[in-house]
Protein backbone atom coordinates (compact mmCIF):
# COMPACT_ATOMS: atom_id res chain seq x y z
CA UNK A 1 0.00 0.00 0.00
CA UNK A 2 1.58 3.28 -1.32
CA UNK A 3 1.60 5.92 1.77
CA UNK A 4 2.49 9.53 1.24
CA UNK A 5 3.26 11.34 4.43
CA UNK A 6 3.32 15.81 4.33
CA UNK A 7 4.55 18.31 6.06
CA UNK A 8 5.58 22.00 6.46
CA UNK A 9 4.70 25.47 8.10
CA UNK A 10 0.88 25.77 8.78
CA UNK A 11 0.70 29.67 9.46
CA UNK A 12 2.26 32.09 7.36
CA UNK A 13 2.52 36.19 7.15
CA UNK A 14 1.70 37.78 3.61
CA UNK A 15 5.12 37.89 1.69
CA UNK A 16 6.44 34.83 3.08
CA UNK A 17 7.13 31.60 1.82
CA UNK A 18 5.38 28.60 1.50
CA UNK A 19 7.34 25.27 2.08
CA UNK A 20 5.94 21.59 2.19
CA UNK A 21 7.39 18.45 1.62
CA UNK A 22 5.79 14.83 0.72
CA UNK A 23 8.05 11.17 1.58
CA UNK A 24 6.52 8.55 -0.31
CA UNK A 25 6.63 6.22 2.56
CA UNK A 26 6.04 2.69 1.05
CA UNK A 27 6.10 1.71 -3.01
CA UNK A 28 8.18 3.14 -5.68
CA UNK A 29 8.88 6.56 -6.58
CA UNK A 30 10.05 6.03 -9.87
CA UNK A 31 7.63 5.82 -12.98
CA UNK A 32 5.79 8.56 -11.62
CA UNK A 33 4.66 12.28 -11.44
CA UNK A 34 3.95 13.79 -8.11
CA UNK A 35 1.84 16.56 -7.53
CA UNK A 36 0.23 19.72 -5.39
CA UNK A 37 -3.13 19.92 -5.16
CA UNK A 38 -4.71 22.55 -2.90
CA UNK A 39 -8.45 23.52 -1.23
CA UNK A 40 -9.30 26.70 -0.72
CA UNK A 41 -11.66 27.49 2.22
CA UNK A 42 -15.27 27.14 -0.12
CA UNK A 43 -13.52 26.53 -3.33
CA UNK A 44 -12.47 23.26 -5.41
CA UNK A 45 -9.49 21.75 -5.97
CA UNK A 46 -6.80 23.72 -8.07
CA UNK A 47 -3.62 21.50 -9.40
CA UNK A 48 -1.12 23.33 -9.33
CA UNK A 49 1.99 21.18 -10.38
CA UNK A 50 4.02 18.02 -11.09
CA UNK A 51 7.63 17.08 -11.34
CA UNK A 52 9.26 13.64 -11.95
CA UNK A 53 12.14 11.46 -10.50
CA UNK A 54 14.08 13.36 -12.99
CA UNK A 55 13.18 16.99 -11.83
CA UNK A 56 11.13 17.28 -15.19
CA UNK A 57 8.21 19.66 -14.04
CA UNK A 58 5.30 21.56 -15.09
CA UNK A 59 3.33 24.04 -13.61
CA UNK A 60 -0.17 25.40 -13.39
CA UNK A 61 0.33 28.74 -15.18
CA UNK A 62 -1.97 30.71 -12.69
CA UNK A 63 1.12 30.43 -10.34
CA UNK A 64 4.14 29.25 -12.15
CA UNK A 65 5.98 32.61 -10.88
CA UNK A 66 5.73 32.00 -7.59
CA UNK A 67 6.17 27.91 -7.61
CA UNK A 68 9.55 25.94 -6.74
CA UNK A 69 9.22 22.25 -6.76
CA UNK A 70 12.08 20.00 -6.08
CA UNK A 71 12.89 16.22 -5.64
CA UNK A 72 15.58 14.06 -3.91
CA UNK A 73 14.91 10.35 -5.11
CA UNK A 74 17.40 9.50 -1.91
CA UNK A 75 15.08 10.14 0.30
CA UNK A 76 12.06 9.86 -1.86
CA UNK A 77 10.20 12.99 -1.19
CA UNK A 78 9.37 15.81 -2.83
CA UNK A 79 8.58 19.82 -2.07
CA UNK A 80 6.24 22.83 -2.72
CA UNK A 81 7.72 26.63 -2.63
CA UNK A 82 5.44 29.09 -2.94
CA UNK A 83 6.86 32.70 -2.72
CA UNK A 84 4.82 36.24 -1.59
CA UNK A 85 2.15 34.02 -0.29
CA UNK A 86 -1.13 36.33 0.57
CA UNK A 87 -4.48 35.16 2.15
CA UNK A 88 -5.50 33.92 -1.48
CA UNK A 89 -3.04 31.26 -0.78
CA UNK A 90 -4.88 29.87 2.59
CA UNK A 91 -6.18 26.09 1.80
CA UNK A 92 -5.58 22.49 2.77
CA UNK A 93 -2.54 21.50 0.41
CA UNK A 94 -2.41 17.95 -1.13
CA UNK A 95 0.44 16.12 -2.35
CA UNK A 96 -0.44 12.79 -4.83
CA UNK A 97 0.96 10.37 -6.56
CA UNK A 98 -0.15 10.79 -10.51
CA UNK A 99 -0.19 7.64 -12.53
CA UNK A 100 0.02 7.71 -16.30
CA UNK A 101 -1.39 5.23 -18.75
CA UNK A 102 -1.81 5.82 -22.55
CA UNK A 103 -1.27 9.79 -23.46
CA UNK A 104 -3.64 11.48 -21.77
CA UNK A 105 -5.03 9.16 -19.19
CA UNK A 106 -3.64 10.22 -15.96
CA UNK A 107 -5.04 10.05 -12.40
CA UNK A 108 -4.23 10.65 -8.64
CA UNK A 109 -4.38 7.75 -7.01
CA UNK A 110 -2.92 7.73 -3.85
CA UNK A 111 -2.73 10.99 -1.62
CA UNK A 112 -1.48 12.33 1.23
CA UNK A 113 -2.87 13.89 4.44
CA UNK A 114 -3.50 17.39 3.24
CA UNK A 115 -1.59 20.09 5.75
CA UNK A 116 -3.51 23.47 6.25
CA UNK A 117 -1.98 26.53 5.45
CA UNK A 118 -3.31 29.73 6.63
CA UNK A 119 -1.76 32.88 5.60
CA UNK A 120 -2.53 36.00 8.00
CA UNK A 121 -0.76 38.78 9.20
CA UNK B 1 -7.76 26.32 -19.63
CA UNK B 2 -10.72 23.61 -19.51
CA UNK B 3 -13.32 24.45 -17.40
CA UNK B 4 -15.12 21.89 -15.12
CA UNK B 5 -19.11 22.25 -14.49
CA UNK B 6 -21.01 20.10 -12.13
CA UNK B 7 -24.52 19.77 -11.54
CA UNK B 8 -26.09 20.03 -9.12
CA UNK B 9 -23.80 21.79 -6.55
CA UNK B 10 -25.63 19.79 -3.75
CA UNK B 11 -28.38 17.40 -3.78
CA UNK B 12 -30.32 14.98 -0.85
CA UNK B 13 -30.90 11.74 -1.39
CA UNK B 14 -31.86 8.50 1.02
CA UNK B 15 -30.15 5.31 1.79
CA UNK B 16 -30.71 3.06 -0.98
CA UNK B 17 -31.32 5.43 -3.64
CA UNK B 18 -29.66 6.31 -6.87
CA UNK B 19 -27.65 9.53 -7.41
CA UNK B 20 -26.44 11.32 -10.59
CA UNK B 21 -23.74 13.33 -10.96
CA UNK B 22 -23.46 15.71 -14.30
CA UNK B 23 -19.60 17.43 -15.13
CA UNK B 24 -19.17 19.52 -18.33
CA UNK B 25 -16.28 20.18 -19.48
CA UNK B 26 -15.57 23.61 -21.81
CA UNK B 27 -14.24 21.69 -24.75
CA UNK B 28 -13.53 18.18 -25.72
CA UNK B 29 -11.96 16.11 -23.55
CA UNK B 30 -12.27 12.71 -24.88
CA UNK B 31 -12.31 10.58 -22.27
CA UNK B 32 -9.72 11.72 -20.14
CA UNK B 33 -11.93 12.34 -17.04
CA UNK B 34 -11.83 11.05 -13.60
CA UNK B 35 -14.04 11.26 -10.75
CA UNK B 36 -13.23 11.61 -7.04
CA UNK B 37 -15.13 11.11 -3.36
CA UNK B 38 -14.32 13.81 -0.68
CA UNK B 39 -14.92 13.11 3.10
CA UNK B 40 -14.77 16.24 5.31
CA UNK B 41 -11.36 16.19 6.33
CA UNK B 42 -9.87 14.13 4.29
CA UNK B 43 -8.08 13.23 0.95
CA UNK B 44 -9.80 13.02 -2.09
CA UNK B 45 -10.19 9.61 -3.14
CA UNK B 46 -9.75 8.02 -6.96
CA UNK B 47 -13.37 6.16 -7.84
CA UNK B 48 -13.10 6.25 -11.40
CA UNK B 49 -10.38 7.21 -14.26
CA UNK B 50 -11.13 7.26 -18.43
CA UNK B 51 -14.43 8.23 -17.80
CA UNK B 52 -15.71 5.07 -16.70
CA UNK B 53 -13.04 2.47 -15.14
CA UNK B 54 -13.64 1.68 -12.21
CA UNK B 55 -10.30 1.80 -9.92
CA UNK B 56 -9.33 -1.16 -7.53
CA UNK B 57 -11.13 -1.69 -4.87
CA UNK B 58 -14.10 0.66 -5.66
CA UNK B 59 -17.64 -0.96 -5.09
CA UNK B 60 -19.28 -1.81 -8.37
CA UNK B 61 -22.53 0.08 -7.17
CA UNK B 62 -20.45 3.25 -8.55
CA UNK B 63 -20.27 3.93 -12.64
CA UNK B 64 -19.12 6.59 -14.88
CA UNK B 65 -20.34 7.15 -18.69
CA UNK B 66 -19.44 9.63 -20.97
CA UNK B 67 -17.18 11.22 -23.37
CA UNK B 68 -16.47 14.68 -25.56
CA UNK B 69 -17.55 16.87 -23.31
CA UNK B 70 -20.73 15.41 -20.91
CA UNK B 71 -20.07 12.84 -18.14
CA UNK B 72 -21.89 11.29 -15.52
CA UNK B 73 -21.12 9.84 -12.41
CA UNK B 74 -23.68 7.07 -10.86
CA UNK B 75 -24.77 5.16 -7.41
CA UNK B 76 -26.36 3.19 -7.65
CA UNK B 77 -27.82 1.77 -4.11
CA UNK B 78 -26.32 4.59 -1.58
CA UNK B 79 -25.02 4.01 1.40
CA UNK B 80 -24.22 5.42 4.29
CA UNK B 81 -20.65 5.97 3.42
CA UNK B 82 -21.37 7.16 0.19
CA UNK B 83 -22.21 10.80 1.44
CA UNK B 84 -19.69 13.02 0.27
CA UNK B 85 -18.56 15.44 -2.32
CA UNK B 86 -17.31 14.05 -5.54
CA UNK B 87 -15.51 15.58 -8.06
CA UNK B 88 -14.64 15.20 -11.70
CA UNK B 89 -11.30 16.61 -13.00
CA UNK B 90 -9.98 16.33 -16.66
CA UNK B 91 -6.74 15.57 -18.37
CA UNK B 92 -6.69 16.45 -21.72
CA UNK B 93 -4.88 19.50 -21.80
CA UNK B 94 -2.84 21.31 -18.88
CA UNK B 95 -3.10 22.49 -16.41
CA UNK B 96 -5.13 19.88 -15.00
CA UNK B 97 -8.82 21.01 -13.60
CA UNK B 98 -11.04 19.95 -11.65
CA UNK B 99 -14.96 20.40 -11.27
CA UNK B 100 -16.40 22.87 -8.08
CA UNK B 101 -17.35 19.73 -6.81
CA UNK B 102 -20.84 17.93 -5.61
CA UNK B 103 -21.70 17.31 -1.74
CA UNK B 104 -24.24 14.46 -1.40
CA UNK B 105 -26.47 14.83 1.74
CA UNK B 106 -28.76 12.50 3.54
CA UNK B 107 -32.61 13.37 2.88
Amino acid sequence: QVQLQQWGAGLLKPSETLSLTCAVKSGSFSGYYWSWIRQSPGKGLEWLGEINEYGSTNFNPSLRSRITLSVDTSKKQFSLNVSSVTAADTGVYFCARERRSGSSWYYFDYWGQGTLVTVSS
Amino acid sequence: DIQMTQSPISLSASVGGRVTISCRSSQNINTYLNWYQQHPGKAPRLLIYAASTLEDGVPSRFSGSGSGTDFTLTISGLQPEDFATYHCQQTDSAPWTFGQGTKVEVK
